[in-house]
């Protein structure tokens, strides 16, 4: 059974700073791995996804990573701001069936200090 | 751009009591899930909707749950009889076929007394 890891549980920094996410996968028969944002009450923001056969995927500040023989992947938030401050969510889709249901890590929560 | 809706936002219920959650997935989108997340807990997956019937479904998604698409626009999730333990934030989340990015709901969040 697939399970995700996301450290740290939480994170502080202060405005400006550069900061990488981490999440991690027992399983690496991944079909995809997708990055989430979710604010305290609220619903999921789909940040990036990354596909299997891909190393990583940029937008923006945000730049997620993915290597899958070692079950791992990054997201590196360029000169963070206070309006980053949020949960940040891995999940991955396994590769069999179509579904492509998702599960997820328990979250990082950020909060970026003005 | 186009979103998931969900309704209600909030919805309190007695136990042993009926409970159906709607969501409007984006129009084009051809697969639908339901997900819920219990208070501190990790985002569950409970179920998968293609071509009018389930794909895949969870454990947790027992015989108390169902789902149903009654048009082309709403997709619902229904608890039959609910237990304290159902108290939870419901997300649906839908995809197109070839687009893999899921898109999810602003979410339900159920309280059962």
């Amino acid at each position: 059974k697939q399970e995700v890891t996301q450290i740290p549980a939480a994170l502080s920094v202060p405005e400006g700073e550069n900061l990488v996410l981490n999440c991690s996968f027992t399983d690496s028969a991944i079909y995809n791995l997708q990055w989430f944002r979710q604010d305290p009450g609220k619903g999921l923001t789909s940040l990036l996804l990354i596909q299997s056969s891909q190393r990583e995927q940029t937008s923006g500040r945000l730049n997620a990573s993915l290597d899958k023989s070692s079950g791992r992947s990054t997201l590196y938030i360029a000169a963070s701001q206070p309006g980053d401050s949020a949960t940040y969510l891995c999940a991955v889709s396994d590769s069999i069936g179509s579904a492509r249901q998702l599960t997820f890590g328990s979250g990082t929560q950020l909060t970026v200090l003005p | 751009e186009p979103e998931v809706t969900q309704t209600p936002s909030h919805q309190v219920t007695q136990m042993g009591q009926e409970v159906i959650l709607r969501c409007v997935p984006i129009s084009n989108h051809l697969y639908f899930y339901w997900y819920r997340q219990i208070l501190g807990q990790k985002v569950e997956f409970l179920v998968s909707f293609y071509n009018n019937e389930i794909s895949e479904k969870s454990e947790i998604f027992d015989d108390q749950f169902s789902v149903e698409r009654p048009d082309g626009s709403n997709f619902t999730l229904k608890i039959r009889s609910t237990k304290l333990e159902d108290s939870a934030m419901y997300f649906c989340a839908s995809r197109s076929a070839p687009q893999e990015t899921q898109y999810f709901g602003p979410g339900t969040r159920l309280l059962v007394l």
